[in-house]
C-alpha cells in the first residue's frame, strides 16, 4: 500500500527556519515524480514544486523559485520542502503528492510573532 | 502559466440529483504524446485532495460510477449523477499537461 506520512504541524516565528518532511512507503521512491502543493486558508490548491528523487532533478513553479528549497533523501524514501526565512504569508497547509494519485495528510505550517 | 477556469464556483444540488462543473483551460491540454492531461480532485471538509478522474475521464480505482469527465482541447465538464451526501466538497480540475501544472479555483458543492 503506498502511503506519504508527512512531518507534524509546526508553529513558528517570521525570519526562523523550516524543514518539513513525507516519508513515503509502499512503492520504489526513486521510480517517480513527488511534488509539494500549498493551500492558504479557506483558499484553494497551488503548485509549488517537484522533485525526482532518482537524480534530485528539481522544478519549480515560478511563483515559489527561491523561497522554498526541495530535496529528497533516497537513502530512508523522504521528500522535504525547506524555507529558509519564514514570512507570515507562509502560513498554509502542505501537501506532498506522488502522481497527483497519492496525497500526504497534510503539514499545517503557522507563522506568527 | 495556463489558466484554469472553473464554474461555477458554489454548486447547491438536491439529494439524487445530479450535478455538472465545467473547467476550461487558456490553451489546448494536448500533449505532444497525444493525451490531455486534465484531472479531477474532490477535496471533502478537512481532507487531503482526491483524485476522482485523470486524463479527462478515466476513474481511479474505488471512485464510485456516479463520477464521470469529458470534454476535450480546452473544455471539460465532470458530472455527478445521484449526488449523495458525502459529495459534498470542493471539486478541483487540474491540467497537468504544462509545468507549472495549474488548478481551477474550485467549486464548493453543497447539499439543498
Amino acid at each position: 500500500e503506498v502511503q506519504l506520512v508527512q512531518s507534524g504541524a509546526e508553529v513558528k516565528k517570521p525570519g526562523e527556519s523550516l524543514k518539513i518532511s513525507c516519508k513515503c512507503s509502499g512503492y520504489s521512491f526513486t521510480t517517480y515524480w513527488i511534488g509539494w502543493v500549498r493551500q492558504m486558508p479557506g483558499k484553494g490548491l497551488e503548485w509549488m514544486g517537484i522533485i525526482y528523487p532518482a537524480d534530485s532533478e528539481t522544478r519549480y513553479s515560478p511563483s515559489f523559485e527561491g523561497q522554498v528549497t526541495i530535496s529528497a533523501d533516497k537513502s530512508i524514501n523522504t521528500a522535504y520542502l525547506h524555507w529558509s526565512s519564514l514570512r507570515a504569508s507562509d502560513t498554509a497547509m502542505y501537501y506532498c503528492v506522488q502522481t497527483q494519485h497519492y496525497w500526504g495528510q497534510g503539514t499545517l505550517v503557522t507563522v506568527t510573532s | 502559466d495556463v489558466v484554469m477556469t472553473q464554474s461555477p464556483l458554489s454548486l447547491p444540488v438536491t439529494l439524487g440529483q445530479s450535478a455538472s462543473i465545467s473547467c476550461r483551460s487558456s490553451q489546448s491540454l494536448i500533449y505532444s504524446d497525444g493525451n490531455t492531461y486534465l484531472d479531477w480532485f474532490q477535496q471533502r471538509p478537512g481532507q487531503s485532495p482526491r483524485r476522482l478522474i485523470y486524463k479527462v475521464s478515466n476513474r481511479d480505482s474505488g471512485v464510485p460510477d456516479r463520477f464521470s469527465g469529458s470534454g476535450s482541447g480546452t473544455d471539460f465538464t465532470l458530472k455527478i449523477s445521484r449526488v449523495e451526501a458525502e459529495d459534498v466538497g470542493v471539486y478541483y480540475c487540474m491540467q497537468g499537461t504544462y509545468w507549472p501544472q495549474t488548478f481551477g479555483q474550485g467549486t464548493k458543492v453543497e447539499i439543498k
